[in-house]
């Protein structure tokens, strides 16, 4: 079945540094791509997202590229901040199924000052 | 704006007993409805979706069931709750219109002993 694979599980930064995330997908119909935070006991919130027809998004310290062609996209978080420690999941839709996300297992950020 | 209500925000229950947890929408008609599950340090697991009124779509056999008694209501029940339904559990709605953005209430979580 359709398949979502998030890379590192962990990853621990300085204060500064940058993070990158990295997800693939195995539908090649899947055509949108959000990036979702979790802070501990909390919801998560949607951060940034990309549709298929757009090959990178920018918003201040964050942005998203996506290469269709080798299913796979990217969280990049530059100047990191200790704020930004949380979980970081991505999703991918499931082809032909308006709405319904895939999610990978997340990646725990932990950023140190 | 639209926003999206959970309760109870906690819950602790014996095995064996029933479960009922309530999501409602406000600020939007005809949303599609999510039930997710997220066992602790663990991604995101998608239980029921929805696109209308009395509408339900599982996604995984279980000891749960899902209902839509009202357009911006979503029920998650159980007759009988086993230890392994620990967790929490994040309700989410998104337009149904065009658009995949999926956007979470604050949780349920639930403890069975």
């Amino acid at each position: 079945g359709e398949n979502v694979e998030q890379h590192p599980s962990t990853l621990s930064v300085q204060e500064g540094d940058s993070a990158v995330i990295k997800c693939t997908y195995s539908d090649s119909a899947s055509n949108y791509f959000p990036w979702y935070k979790q802070e501990l006991g909390k919801r998560p919130q949607l951060i940034i997202d990309i549709r298929s027809n757009v090959g990178e998004k920018k918003d201040q310290r964050i942005a998203v590229t996506l290469n269709k062609t080798a299913k796979h996209f990217s969280l990049h978080i530059t100047e990191t901040q200790p704020e930004d420690s949380a979980v970081y999941f991505c999703a991918a839709t499931r082809g032909g199924s308006q709405g319904n996300l895939i999610f990978g297992k997340g990646t725990k950020l932990s950023v140190k000052p | 704006s639209q926003t999206i209500h959970q309760w109870p925000a906690t819950l602790v229950q014996p095995v064996g007993s029933p479960l009922s947890l309530e999501c409602t929408v406000e600020g939007t008609s005809n949303p599609n409805l999510y039930w997710y599950r997220q066992a602790a340090g663990r991604g995101l697991q998608l239980l029921f979706y929805s696109v209308g009124i009395g509408q339900i779509s599982s996604e995984v056999p279980q000891n749960l069931s899902a209902s839509r008694p009202q357009d911006r209501q979503f029920i998650l029940s159980s007759k009988k709750l086993l230890l392994s339904d620990s967790g929490f559990y994040l309700c989410a709605w998104s337009s149904g219109q065009g658009t995949n953005e999926q956007f979470f209430g604050p949780g349920t979580r639930l403890t069975v002993l």
